[in-house]
């Protein structure tokens, strides 16, 4: 079955600098993934997604993610961080019909 | 409503009590899923229901849950003399099937408290 693992639970970073989520998957048959944000007390909400086509995907908020096979990763970025970026991140795969999410890391801003 | 609606939004209950947690999906979305978010930990399937299929069930942690869906629409996640592990969130998703690469729409969740 296919997996996720978001290395770091926890990730700190200064405002206006480099946000980077990683995110490694496994999967038989090739995947489709996803990353969230769920921000406190709320749901989670959809920040991109990778189908087929170009592996570099773009998203909401200035976040982008880049499939990469050989490497079996989809990490996510940012180039400058805000502090409305704090928040839990979650990395999912779906193959088989079947979406699994990763432990979540989650991403304090500092001033 | 445009998205996934859940309640009650929050929800404390005493110990050994039964409760019901209702989800409304999207409208269209044939697919409906509930997950469980204990604090500080990931999200854990608990079950899926598609169309008029058969629900998958593998998540559920014990006989006291269950769950139903009317219509092909509403849901309703009924957990059976709660126990104090119980207490999470507890999130409806939707999603137009269960297909790969089809995105999953979640819920704000209901807060559940067992005292």
């Amino acid at each position: 079955a296919q997996s996720v693992t978001q290395l770091g639970s926890h990730v700190s970073v200064s405002e206006g600098a480099l946000v980077l989520l990683r995110c490694n998957y496994s999967s038989s048959v090739p995947p489709y993934l996803f990353w969230y944000v769920q921000y406190p007390n709320q749901g989670l909400q959809l920040l991109l997604k990778y189908t087929t086509g170009a592996t570099l995907v773009k998203g909401i908020n200035g976040f982008e993610a880049e499939f990469k096979k050989s490497e079996t990763s989809f990490h996510l970025t940012k180039p400058s961080a805000h502090m409305s970026d704090a928040a839990e991140y979650f990395c999912a795969v779906t193959a088989y019909n079947d979406m699994r999410f990763g432990a979540g890391t989650r991403l304090t801003v500092k001033p | 409503g445009a998205g996934v609606s859940q309640s009650p939004s929050n929800k404390v209950t005493e110990k050994g009590k039964d409760v019901e947690l209702r989800c409304d999906p999207i409208s269209g979305h044939t697919a409906l899923y509930w997950y469980r978010q204990s604090l500080g930990q990931g999200l854990e399937f608990l079950i899926y229901f598609q169309g008029n299929s058969a629900p998958d069930k593998s998540g559920l942690p014990s006989d006291r849950f269950s769950a139903e869906r009317t219509g092909g629409s509403v849901s309703t996640l009924t957990i059976q003399r709660t126990q104090q592990e119980d207490s999470a969130v507890y999130l409806c998703a939707s999603s137009l099937s269960r297909r790969d690469g089809n995105t999953i729409y979640f819920g704000e969740g209901s807060w559940l408290t067992v005292v």
